[in-house]
């Protein structure tokens, strides 16, 4: 099993705040990856890192940031929430580009 | 344009007989790969064929790819209601970065008793 872990799984939360959701790989893995999933829909890139202070957008536009300070954590901030940012957020690692990823649980995201 | 898409997008089937996806993409690639998500859980890697592969297998999978029609299909032989989960395809592309995977738009697998 892979050892990559999101806190927390389920936020619900109102418009307006703050928010960061965490994840940690304890692979060592160079690449760090963000998607985001709508219910029953493919995931599309937001952000990816491959490794510490490298990190890039994905294929879809997002209003969320992302740092990577520490090879093992990878979170993701968005500074205002809104509604249209409800989604499932999926973290992921892999060795090297192109290689199998492991994913994390996720978090399913709701903004009131 | 999304990179993959998957056909069927449901199948329902019955426990012992076999399943068969689909995948297309658009462009070239670097290696194909297979992913399993279970039902609000992330995704977990299943088999990946290389763009000079033809045909791959691992336990009751199989994936076969045709670079020539940009499609590879997965086959789940013998399914169990274990199975039941959303499969997807995710192509690695081979651009200057050659990292990043695109994922298709899976298929719904419900494997009844």
């Amino acid at each position: 099993e892979a050892d990559i872990y999101q806190t927390p799984r389920y936020l619900v939360i109102g418009t307006g705040k703050k928010i960061t959701l965490e994840c940690s790989q304890t692979m060592g893995h160079d690449k760090m990856y963000w998607y985001q999933q709508d219910p029953g829909m493919e995931l599309h890139l937001i952000h990816y890192s491959y490794g510490v202070n490298s990190t890039e957008k994905g294929d879809l536009s997002s209003e969320s940031t992302v740092s990577r300070i520490r090879t093992e954590h990878f979170p993701l901030t968005l500074e205002s929430a809104r509604p249209s940012h409800t989604s499932q957020y999926l973290c992921a690692s892999s060795e090297s580009g192109g290689q199998p990823q492991h994913f994390g649980d996720g978090t399913r995201l709701s903004i009131l | 344009s999304q990179q993959g898409e998957e056909d069927p997008q449901a199948l329902s089937i019955q426990e012992g007989e076999n399943a068969t996806m689909n995948c297309s993409y658009k462009t070239s690639i670097n290696n194909l790969q297979w992913y399993r998500q279970n039902s609000g859980r992330g995704l977990v890697h299943l088999i990946l064929i290389r763009s000079n592969e033809r045909e791959k297998h691992s336990g009751r999978l199989r994936v076969t790819l045709d670079t020539s029609k940009k499609s590879s299909s997965l086959l789940i032989t013998a399914s169990r209601a274990a199975d039941t989960a959303s499969y997807f395809c995710a192509t690695a592309r081979n651009t200057g970065t050659a990292s990043k995977l695109t994922f298709g738009t899976g298929t719904r697998l419900q494997v009844t008793l």
